[in-house]
């Protein structure tokens, strides 16, 4: 069983501060990795994806991919009340296959 | 305006009743996705379609069926031999192996 593992939180971050999520995940045939938000109540939305080692960079977001490691991460820098939500790491079946197997989540709560 | 529309958005289901979800995009997206979630729980696969009359099941397909008879529709019916269909249903889109992009969800409660 493909496994994607995320510490369920609530992880608490003052504003301002950078907000670090992690993942892990089993399959070492997986070749994309993607990071969504969801608020509650609400769907999942994109916030970043990366394929290579190394890191990604839109925005506020930085994506860190180690796959010797097997571990991916998000950082959120400058963090905003608005970045409060649950986020959801995503990895696929590797070689092509379009399947995501989702990790359960952390909840990131930003504080004023 | 291109995206992914579900339907409804609330929907109650009596003991012993199937009822169908509703997924439709216009975004040209081949491969079509059902997800479950449950409260605190992340996604769990139920079917999903790489191209028009061929579907796989995923992690957790008892209990559910799916039609994929046209490229922009994929819905979900939720059968009678679902003992606990209580949850957030979520559909989404592919271009291939790329990335899913999701429907606003459809939650469903049983009476």
């Amino acid at each position: 069983q493909k496994e994607v593992e995320q510490n369920s939180g609530p992880l608490s971050v003052p504003e301002g501060a950078i907000a670090s999520l992690n993942c892990t995940y089993s399959d070492r045939g997986s070749q994309s990795f993607f990071w969504y938000r969801q608020y509650s109540g609400k769907s999942p939305e994109l916030i970043m994806s990366i394929y290579s080692n190394g890191d990604k960079e839109d925005g506020r977001f930085t994506a860190q991919l180690n796959k010797a490691s097997q571990y991916v991460s998000l950082l959120i820098r400058d963090s905003q009340p608005s970045d409060s939500a649950t986020y959801l790491c995503a990895v696929d079946s590797g070689f092509g296959n379009e399947k995501l197997t989702f990790g359960t989540g952390t909840r990131l709560t930003i504080i004023p | 305006d291109g995206g992914i529309t579900q339907s409804p958005k609330y929907l109650f289901r009596k003991e012993g009743q199937n009822v169908t979800l509703s997924c439709e995009q216009n975004l040209n997206h081949d491969a079509m996705y059902w997800y479950r979630q449950d409260p605190g729980q992340g996604l769990r696969l139920i079917y999903y379609s790489q191209i028009v009359n061929d579907f796989q099941k995923g992690d957790i397909a008892e209990g559910y069926s799916v039609s994929r008879e046209k490229k922009e529709s994929f819905p979900l019916t939720v059968t009678s031999a679902q003992k606990n269909p209580t949850a957030f249903y979520l559909c989404a889109s592919s271009i291939g192996a790329g990335t899913q992009y999701f429907g606003p969800g459809t939650r469903l409660t049983v009476l």
